[in-house]
């Protein structure tokens, strides 16, 4: 089974629309980590955010804002009002294991494409 | 700019070769990842240094090996090249290890096995 899913393999939307990508993670682990990354045409990987298991909060930082549910084991990721240099692959990953069995799981990622 | 310098930006070579990827991680990251990202198998984990030891191996082939200088510098090694091996390899490093570390990814290096 896939630790983590991000079941949208492709969105595009129009400008100034808001989006949500979908994040489903699977980990037997209490204590965890879940991040999501942003690749953008350039190819660097952009760290966005990390969320730790016991924090449920949902955050915000301008124009992002990120929902966990561990009800639902997702972590998805909405950014509002979009704009054309949000056009990119999102990615999430996962953080788990201790003792040296430490594993970061990325998902396949969501591209998402913002119309001008 | 992540402060993760990875060389050569692009790469072109044959079959049967041996090439090396060197990256430099941030100024006082201890430890370093390799990830191999291509169109069918996503983002794969490697390998993982920490101050100069292996930490961890993920879906690292045995043509390919790593390792972490004193410097903290690192050079993944791949050898015997096949076409299926054309892919973008990241560099990414962390200040120390374990769960939950953000990582800091560079440019990555594009590789073509011709």
């Amino acid at each position: 089974a896939q630790k983590v899913t991000q079941a949208q393999t492709e969105i595009s939307v129009v400008e100034k629309e808001d989006v949500t990508l979908d994040c489903v993670y699977e980990t037997r682990d209490t204590t965890y980590y879940l991040f999501w990354y942003k690749q953008p045409p350039s190819g660097e990987l952009v760290f966005l955010i990390r969320r730790n298991s016991f924090d449920e909060q949902n955050e915000i930082s301008g124009r992002y804002s990120w929902n966990f549910q561990k009800s639902t084991s997702s972590f998805n990721f909405t950014i509002t009002a979009s704009q054309v240099v949000d056009s990119a692959v999102y990615f999430c990953a996962l953080s788990e294991g201790s003792g040296g069995n430490e594993k970061l799981t990325f998902g396949t990622g969501t591209r998402l494409t913002i119309i001008p | 700019d992540s402060g993760v310098t990875q060389t050569p930006k692009h790469l072109i070579t044959a079959t049967g070769q041996r090439v090396t990827l060197r990256c430099s991680p941030r100024s006082g990251d201890l430890s370093v990842y390799w990830y191999q990202q291509s169109l069918d198998q996503g983002l794969q984990f490697l390998i993982q240094y920490y101050n100069g030891e292996e930490r961890a191996k993920g879906n690292i082939l045995e043509r390919f090996s790593a390792q972490q200088f004193p410097d903290l510098h690192s050079e993944l090694n791949l050898s015997s090249l096949e076409l299926g091996d054309s892919a973008l390899y990241f560099c990414a490093s962390s200040e120390f290890w374990g769960r939950g570390e953000k990582l800091f990814f560079g440019s990555g290096t594009q590789l073509s096995v011709l």
